[in-house]
């Protein structure tokens, strides 16, 4: 089994609204991945949690803020979000943090428009 | 820092026909992976292949196939008869030493029936 799964599918919000992105994946995974994708770019990399520890942040504007409250359950909160920041958002997972070149599992997003 | 360069931004190949994607990339590490995942019009990005760096055989997934040139730092991605399910936007991407996943600008492939 090999799913990672994301809540909600899709997202509408205004810019003073505040939400939260769902990601979550019952593999033993220990390292976990947020993703934003424009239309027709590749994957940016946001954050990375190894060992439920924030490990990389890619110097993302503070709106953003992630949380892994466990192993299994990743979260994102979107404050005060800007239209720009409208775009898919792509979880992944690897088997181990510290991932040495693990393959990253991805789940099927979440898109998410701000107005 | 690595990169990854796909040169062809969009490609097209009849029905049951065999494509090939480029990718090329630059590292000064040596023991690394390579990827191909896919994104259909679903979204959801999904692994097609992936190389160990050390392993000199080519992989292969059923219709998949790499050629994996080290020396040139080469890894196309060859899919023998092309069905309608293979149209999406594919990723070449690079893991190295840390966490990070380098992706390469994606070549979009459509299928003509």
């Amino acid at each position: 089994d090999t799913e990672v799964t994301q809540t909600p599918k899709h997202l509408v919000m205004g810019m003073t609204n505040k939400k939260s992105l769902k990601c979550e994946q019952h593999m033993g995974h220990r390292a976990m991945y947020w993703y934003k994708q424009k239309a027709k770019k590749p994957p940016e990399l946001m954050f990375v949690y190894s060992y439920e520890k924030l490990s990389i942040n890619e110097s993302v504007p503070s709106r953003f803020s992630p949380e892994c409250p466990n192993s299994s359950l990743l979260n994102l909160h979107l404050h005060a979000l800007q239209p720009e920041d409208s775009a898919l958002y792509l979880c992944a997972s690897t088997q181990l943090a510290g991932g040495r070149r693990e393959t990253q599992y991805f789940g099927p997003g979440t898109r998410l428009l701000v107005l | 820092a690595q990169t990854v360069t796909q040169s062809q931004p969009e490609m097209s190949v009849q029905e049951a026909e065999t494509v090939t994607l480029s990718c090329t990339y630059d590292t000064s590490e040596s023991d690394y992976y390579l990827f191909w995942y896919k994104q259909p019009p679903s979204r959801q990005m999904i692994l097609v292949i992936r190389q160990e760096a050390y392993k000199q055989q080519n992989a292969t997934e059923n219709r998949f196939s790499v050629n994996f040139q080290k020396a040139a730092k080469s890894f196309s991605l060859k899919i023998s008869d092309s069905q309608l399910g293979d149209a999406a936007m594919y990723f070449c991407a690079y893991g190295g030493g840390n966490e990070k996943l380098t992706f390469g600008t994606g070549t979009r492939l459509t299928i003509i029936p």
